[in-house]
């Protein structure tokens, strides 16, 4: 089976610009997370879909937005670009929210690097 | 508030020997906590997890943490480092809250092996 992946692998922006990321999460996954990678620090939590609902927002500006899809893949928009907006953005899927075993495991995928100049 | 906290930025060791990082946690309910690994310009790859089952727990690639509440630590071991165990190891907790499972990430271990 294919694990998480993101589109695209990287990109560079100017600052005031708008991006978009995508994601697909692993099939048969209903939850899609999304973390920003600041170059020599852990990812942060941006914000959790789950059945396409919001289910949990981080720290960020409104600037930064998401939704989910009937088909579970995801997109994150950030807006108004600014410097420290520059990262690897990083997508998890996970079977459920909760519960037993492996069902709410986040898996990881490869990431995109966005670059602001 | 759930954290946790990785108290070396940089371990080095050499191929054959020991491997210790340390992680200290704070949880006000039974956490589920988790170590994953970071190689360079590759995605997060999960190496073990703690869901209050046995306290030690075993992972892939030969390493292993133990669960200890009375330290409230969870720190991951391994026998033997490989040169292929150099990475980003992150320490990471679990919130499940308002619905949702929000994974909160230590600042990360550096891991060198050396020959």
């Amino acid at each position: 089976d294919a694990g998480v992946t993101q589109s695209p692998t990287h990109l560079i922006k100017t600052r005031g610009q708008h991006v978009t990321l995508r994601c697909s999460p692993i099939s048969g996954h209903k939850s899609v997370s999304w973390y920003q990678q600041v170059l020599g620090q852990g990812p942060q939590f941006i914000f959790q879909y789950y059945e396409k609902e919001e289910r949990g927002r981080g720290n960020f500006p409104d600037r930064f937005s998401a939704r989910q899809f009937p088909n579970y893949s995801s997109e994150l928009n950030v807006n108004a670009l600014l410097l420290g907006d520059s990262a690897l953005y990083l997508c998890a899927s996970s079977l459920a929210l909760s519960g037993g075993g492996a069902s709410h495991e986040q898996y990881f995928g490869p990431g995109t690097r966005l670059t602001v100049t | 508030a759930q954290s946790v906290t990785q108290l070396d930025s940089h371990v080095s060791v050499s191929e054959g020997t020991p491997v210790l990082l340390r992680c200290n946690y704070s949880s006000s309910y039974s956490p589920s906590l988790f170590w994953y690994v970071q190689h360079p310009n590759k995605g997060l790859q999960l190496l073990l997890k703690y869901t209050s089952a046995a306290t030690l727990v075993k992972g892939i690639n030969g390493f292993e943490a133990e669960f200890k509440k009375s330290e409230t630590s969870f720190h991951l071991t391994k026998p033997s480092a490989h040169m292929s165990d150099a990475a980003e190891y992150f320490c990471v907790v679990s919130l499940l809250t308002g619905g949702g499972n929000k994974l909160t990430f230590g600042t990360g271990t550096q891991l060198k092996v050396e020959l």
